[in-house]
């Protein structure tokens, strides 16, 4: 199985920081790499596919970038509503893995 | 839109069966892959397998032989049943659509609501 290491597990931030998460696969995934937003209580919602593709209705102020085994997930201004945990996951080979996940909350 | 909806027991005994449909709105099952992911609670995300249009099935290795994965093409519904559960089966499981153009460019870009599926005698 492919092995998706987040970092960090967990961050504090202010409205208005600028948010980066890494994903790190245990092998080379191409572009194969997607993002997904999680609040509490609720079910995951996709927000970048192949990588760097943001899905529509998206704010710009999400953007992924990466290939092969390192990839990003940058929030240029983080706003109340982004306050979640994000997950990478992979589709080059299944199963399809997650990443454990990056909480995001208030500092 | 895309809707998807959970349903089925929320309290399943040790070793029954785990027996949920996921029904579909917005999109008609013929169309698209299907897949079946569940959540620990406190925990990531776990992908149980697919289901395509055409019936055939990807399972996940580490549950390949107690899932089984099903259409209901008069009801536009898909099925997840998990034999022999343990406590460890205690998740919220998740339907979602497996959208993509190909085998590896795939991700789920709709889901259903989850539903807590709680192991215990």
């Amino acid at each position: 199985d492919i092995q998706l290491t987040q970092s960090p597990s967990s961050l504090s931030a202010s409205v208005g920081d600028r948010v980066t998460i890494a994903c790190r696969a245990s092998q080379s995934i191409s572009t194969y790499l997607h993002w997904y937003q999680q609040k509490p209580g609720k079910a995951p919602q996709l927000l970048i596919c192949g990588a760097s593709t943001l899905r529509s209705g998206v704010p710009s102020r999400f953007s992924g970038s990466g290939s092969g085994t390192d990839f990003t997930l940058t929030i240029s201004s983080l706003q109340p509503e982004d306050f979640a945990t994000y997950y990478c996951q992979q589709s080059y080979s299944t199963p399809r893995t997650f990443g454990q996940g990056t909480k995001v909350d208030i500092k | 839109q895309v809707q998807l909806q959970e349903s089925g027991p929320g309290l399943v005994k040790p070793s029954e069966t785990l027996s949920l449909t996921c029904t579909v709105s917005g999109a008609s099952i013929n169309n698209y892959y299907w897949s079946w992911i569940r959540q620990p609670p406190g925990n990531k995300l776990e992908w149980i397998g697919y289901i395509s249009y055409t019936g055939s099935t990807n399972y996940n290795p580490s549950l390949k032989s107690r899932v089984t994965m099903s259409l209901d093409r008069s009801k536009n519904q898909l099925s997840l049943n998990l034999g022999s559960v343990t406590a460890a089966d205690t998740a919220v499981y998740y339907c979602a659509r497996d959208y993509g153009g190909s085998e590896t460019y795939r991700w789920f870009d709709s889901w259903g609501q989850g539903t807590l599926v709680t192991v215990s005698s």
